[in-house]
Order: C-alpha cells, then sequence, then structure tokens
C-alpha cells in the first residue's frame, strides 16, 4: 500500500517560471513531512521539511504547503531554475512516494 | 566532508551467491537506515538500527540481514541472493529516530542480480 503517493511521474517547466510538485497521503497520523532532491547517480539530499500543525513553511526559493483535510501537500520552486533539474521525493518517514522527475529547461 | 559512504557502488552477483553492503557515516549520528530503490516504487525501508547494539525491521526486510558494528558502521548483508533483490540501495544516517528528522543518505549501490 502506498501510502504517501506522488502521482506525476514528471514535471517540465520553463526556466524562471513556478514548479508545482505535489504529493497526497493516506495515513492521517503522518505528523511531519520531508522533501528530498535527488540527482543521477547520489544519493537524496533533504530540502525542505513541515510538521502537521503548519499550512505553509518556506525557505528561499522553495515553499511548502499543507493541507491536513485533503491530505496533501505541494513544493513550490520559484523561480525555477536549471540546477533544480532532479527527481524529487516526498516523504513522511520512513514512508516515501515513488518521486516526481523535474525539468526546467532554458 | 564524506557524510554517509557506501561500497561498492556496483556490483553484479549471479543467483545464491552471498554478499554484504558497506556503509559507515562520519556525522555521529546514532540512526542509520537501509532502503532498496525500484522504479516507480520510491525508497523501501529493509532494517534501520535507532542506536548502537540495536536493530529493526523495517517494510521489505525478508532475505536481508544486518549487522551495526559499531557507532559509525551499518552493513546489509544478502545471504542467498536472488533476482528480486536486484535494486538500488541506499543507507542513511540520522541523528536520531523520528519522523522529523531529516536523513542523509549515501550515493547508493547498484545491485544486479542474475
Amino acid at each position: 500500500d502506498q501510502q504517501v503517493k506522488q502521482n506525476s511521474p514528471s514535471l517540465s517547466v520553463q526556466e524562471g517560471r513556478i514548479s508545482i510538485l505535489n504529493c497526497d497521503y493516506t495515513n492521517s497520523m503522518f505528523d511531519y513531512f520531508l522533501w528530498y532532491k535527488k540527482y543521477p547517480a547520489e544519493g537524496p539530499t533533504f530540502l525542505i521539511s513541515i510538521s502537521s500543525i503548519k499550512d505553509k513553511n518556506e525557505d528561499g526559493r522553495f515553499t511548502v504547503f499543507l493541507n491536513k483535510s485533503a491530505k496533501h501537500l505541494s513544493l513550490h520552486i520559484v523561480p525555477s531554475q536549471p540546477g533544480d533539474s532532479a527527481v524529487y521525493f516526498c516523504a513522511a518517514s520512513p514512508k516515501f512516494g515513488p518521486g516526481t522527475r523535474l525539468s526546467v529547461l532554458p | 566532508n564524506a557524510g554517509v559512504t557506501q561500497t561498492p557502488k556496483f556490483q553484479v552477483l549471479k543467483t545464491g551467491q552471498s554478499m554484504t553492503l558497506q556503509c559507515a557515516q562520519d556525522m555521529n549520528h546514532n540512526s542509520m537506515y537501509w532502503y532498496r530503490q525500484d522504479p516507480g516504487m520510491g525508497l523501501r525501508l529493509i532494517y534501520y538500527s535507532a542506536s548502537e547494539g540495536t536493530t529493526d525491521k523495517g517494510e521489505v526486510p525478508n532475505g536481508y540481514n544486518v549487522s551495526r558494528l559499531n557507532k559509525r558502521e551499518f552493513s546489509l548483508r544478502l545471504e542467498s541472493a536472488a533476482p528480486s533483490q536486484t535494486s538500488v540501495y541506499f543507507c542513511a544516517s540520522s541523528e536520531v529516530v523520528g519522523s522529523n528528522q531529516p536523513q542523509h543518505f549515501g550515493d547508493g549501490t547498484r545491485l544486479s542480480i542474475l
């Protein structure tokens, strides 16, 4: 059973525009959510997190929004840069989603 | 500044062979983890060690054993490799076990079982 879902396997956006990556979860007991970024041939690296008692957390160009009633969270990257091209995993430790591959086009 | 180091990076085995994947961290973290990543399935937890001297099963432990050798090192052993164990294996560490604890990952071991 996939308790953390990322229904978009891939996303392409133009450099400078906003990237929105989505994540849904099924377990209402999850109390913390983390986003990781992964480049090819490297391990995932922690990007940003959010507690279930908050609805927004911001760190520079990255903002995560949480809608508990919908069991949905999203990661916004503004403005998107080519170096942001990577696979992004949503996680509610130790459960990980399958990832979304973001391509930022110059 | 190594972080989490995994060896080897690549390995090809025949069905039935055994192998140990090595992992070491230099961040003085208490907790360590082994995951496998398969296409379309994200990372799945195989085993974890909350602290030195303890190990616990994760979501997919069958066919694997682990050893927390000391605070730095956490190894994963395949006693009799099967084609279904073909995957990319990641080791990770965190200060402690907790849902709010970011994990630090190694670069992975790509394992193929023929």
